[in-house]
């Protein structure tokens, strides 16, 4: 069945420090795919989507580009603010419902 | 535009008793989603409606749990009884067939602790 996984956390990073959260998933056809965000005490809030091969989602600095070829969607961002400390779920959608990954704590220090 | 809004947000209960948790979606969404999360599970989805209509219900855990939606701007999550192991927070989310596939918005979450 479809699937996602992604890197285990948590991730403690100092601020500016480059962020990487890899993302993998299994599907039957071309799902959409998503990278969600949950902030503490918050419900999850979408940072950004693909819906095609070779797309590049992009939202508040941060960056994952849909690849086929290693059915990866990994997130990336350049410089982390104390601010991005939060919970990321990466996600496929290729019907009506949304499959999550486990998610991946994120820390940022000052 | 408002999100989707859910009641209440925080509730403790006691062991055996009712617990009603309610959502109302986004105007215009046709998908409702309730999901359950825990750290020891993370995040599980319980069961989604369509035009009001449940679609899959695969996820509700057992019996105890039920989900109704009675209009296109309300939907509820009851467990009766209640028990200890179902302390989560339960989120409310909606959809429209119009957007991406699969794309959802999330209510704030419920925190149910139950004693």
């Amino acid at each position: 069945g479809n699937s996602v996984t992604q890197m285990e956390g948590p991730v403690t990073l100092s601020e500016e420090a480059f962020l990487t959260i890899n993302c993998t998933y299994t599907a039957t056809g071309y799902p959409s795919l998503f990278w969600y965000v949950q902030y503490p005490g918050e419900g999850l809030q979408l940072l950004l989507k693909a819906t095609k091969a070779d797309d590049k989602g992009s939202n508040k600095g941060f960056e994952a580009t849909y690849r086929k070829e290693t059915t990866s969607f990994h997130l990336e961002k350049g410089s982390v603010q104390v601010s991005d400390s939060a919970v990321y779920f990466c996600a496929q959608g290729g019907s009506e419902k949304l499959v999550f990954g486990k998610g991946t704590k994120l820390t940022v220090n000052p | 535009d408002a999100g989707v809004i859910q009641s209440p947000r925080h509730e403790v209960t006691e062991m055996g008793q009712e617990v009603t948790l309610r959502c109302k979606p986004i105007s215009g969404h046709d998908y409702l989603f309730w999901y359950r999360q825990t750290m020891m599970r993370g995040l599980e989805l319980l069961i989604y409606f369509n035009n009001n209509v449940p679609i899959d219900d695969s996820g509700m855990p057992e019996d105890r749990f039920s989900a109704k939606m009675p209009n296109a701007s309300f939907s509820t999550l009851k467990i009766q009884p209640s028990e200890p192991r179902d302390s989560a927070v339960y989120f409310c989310a909606s959809s429209s067939a119009g957007f991406p596939r699969g794309e959802q918005y999330f209510g704030p979450g419920t925190r149910l602790t139950v004693t």
